[in-house]
């Protein structure tokens, strides 16, 4: 079985500066994705970004961008130029590689971001 | 296109009533999963369909709960005799090739309050 381990219930930081946020996950498995979904107070889940863990190099989307290690299990995101919108919760999610039937999503337990005027 | 759609945004009910939750995939996402996030418990995994078929029931949390899916689209999630402890956010979300490689894309859940 797959956990994923979010050490950080709340963080915040000012509007403008970096911030980082700590994700680490357990598996046996050699092939899987891993995602960061924002989920506003309007509770809709949005994903931020996908990483394959075949491929070694870093995902980015605009300001959102990780740091994946696959050897230590850790996939951090780091959110540069901070925005008001971007207060939220924070969950890091794992998916196992099924090429032929689905696979559930399992996430952490989120970090409560919020972006400080 | 639409996002993925679910009904009713809330829902208050008794203890011991029925309740049905409903979900609008994503037009031609052919996988639709539901999800539960309650605070004592985070975000667990319930069911997920492939086409109409449910190959893994195992997140169900008990024999209350079903879920079926009509079309190949709309689904929906069943608790029967509700309890306080079904009190959660239910979230749908589909993704669009059959196979677990695709991203999914979530609704807004139903808030679900069992009094």
């Amino acid at each position: 079985a797959q956990t994923v381990t979010q050490s950080q219930p709340e963080m915040s930081v000012q509007e403008a500066e970096t911030v980082t946020l700590s994700c680490t996950y357990d598996t046996s498995e050699n092939n899987y994705y891993l995602f960061w979904y924002k989920q506003p107070p309007s509770r809709q889940m949005i994903l931020v970004i996908r990483q394959e863990a075949y491929k070694q190099q870093n995902a980015t989307e605009n300001r959102f961008s990780v740091n994946f290690q696959k050897a230590a299990k850790s996939f951090s995101l780091k959110i540069s130029d901070s925005q008001l919108g971007d207060t939220a919760m924070y969950f890091c999610a794992f998916m196992k590689h099924n090429t032929f039937g689905n696979e559930k999503l399992t996430f952490g337990t989120g970090t409560r971001l919020t972006i400080i005027p | 296109g639409a996002g993925v759609s679910q009904s009713p945004s809330n829902k208050v009910t008794e203890k011991g009533k029925d309740v049905e939750l409903r979900c609008d995939p994503i037009s031609g996402h052919t996988a639709l999963y539901w999800y539960r996030q309650s605070l004592g418990q985070g975000l667990e995994f319930l069911i997920y369909f492939q086409g109409n078929s449910a190959p893994d029931k195992s997140g169900l949390p008990s024999d209350r709960f079903s879920a079926e899916r009509t079309g190949g689209s709309v689904s929906t999630l069943t608790i029967q005799r509700t309890q306080q402890e079904d009190s959660a956010v239910y979230l749908c979300a589909s993704s669009l090739l059959p196979g677990g490689t695709d991203t999914q894309y979530f609704g807004p859940g139903t808030r679900l309050t069992v009094l």
